[in-house]
């Protein structure tokens, strides 16, 4: 499969604690990109790392990305009930025509 | 205007019958995608048009027909599905394909009954 790897699936943490969500994949990158999505929603944009480009931060997100490792993690600071949905990182494929998407972190974060 | 807007947002449909989903992005991007997305999956590429062609179909069966009339609009046209069609179908949008980031649609939740 060309689908990349999250881990961990499902996170359950309190208000005010950090999120650590992993995704790792294969083949060389142009760029990954992780997307948040609340329950049966259409999917929004976070952040998109440049494979040149080790860190990368919006607000209480920072986003890193190892290419030696073929890893990147999104860690979400201060964490809000309102963060509670699912991530997913993707990456470009087809000659950066399309995203190959990871299965995706199911986050609660609990009152 | 950095929306993408889907309609309708919910839609039942009989396995005998022909509808169209629809989508439109007025930010000049020049690729859009169909996704199919099950409930707890990552969504699944269905189609992408880009410069208004279509530029990768993943093997979607025939009852499934895309059209992109012009650079804003994209339909998806559905005929003689079947139950397990039924799923949230997501249009997106992107400046540079996979280079830049996409913008998604809220999505049609489609039942086939």
């Amino acid at each position: 499969s060309q689908q990349g790897e999250e881990d961990p699936q499902a996170l359950s943490i309190q208000e005010g604690e950090n999120a650590t969500m992993n995704c790792s994949y294969k083949t060389s990158i142009n760029n990954l990109q992780w997307y948040r999505q609340n329950s049966g929603r259409g999917l929004v944009h976070l952040i998109l790392i440049r494979s040149n480009e080790r860190e990368k931060h919006s607000g209480r997100l920072r986003v890193t990305l190892d290419t030696s490792k073929k890893s990147s993690s999104l860690l979400i600071t201060a964490s809000r009930a309102a963060d509670t949905a699912s991530y997913f990182c993707a990456r470009g494929a087809g000659n950066n025509r399309k995203l190959i998407w990871g299965l995706g972190t199911s986050l609660a974060v609990n009152p | 205007d950095t929306e993408v807007t889907q309609t309708p947002k919910h839609l039942v449909m009989g396995m005998t019958n022909k509808k169209s989903l629809k989508c439109e992005q007025h930010m000049g991007h020049r690729a859009m995608y169909w996704y199919k997305q099950k409930a707890k999956k990552p969504p699944e590429l269905m189609f992408v048009y880009s410069y208004e062609k279509l530029s990768i179909n993943e093997s979607v069966p025939s009852r499934f027909s895309p059209e992109c009339p012009n650079s804003s609009l994209l339909n998806l046209h559905l005929h003689a599905l079947q139950p397990e069609d039924s799923a949230l179908y997501l249009c997106a949008s992107s400046q540079m394909g996979a280079r830049t980031e996409a913008f998604f649609g809220q999505g049609t939740r489609l039942t086939v009954v």
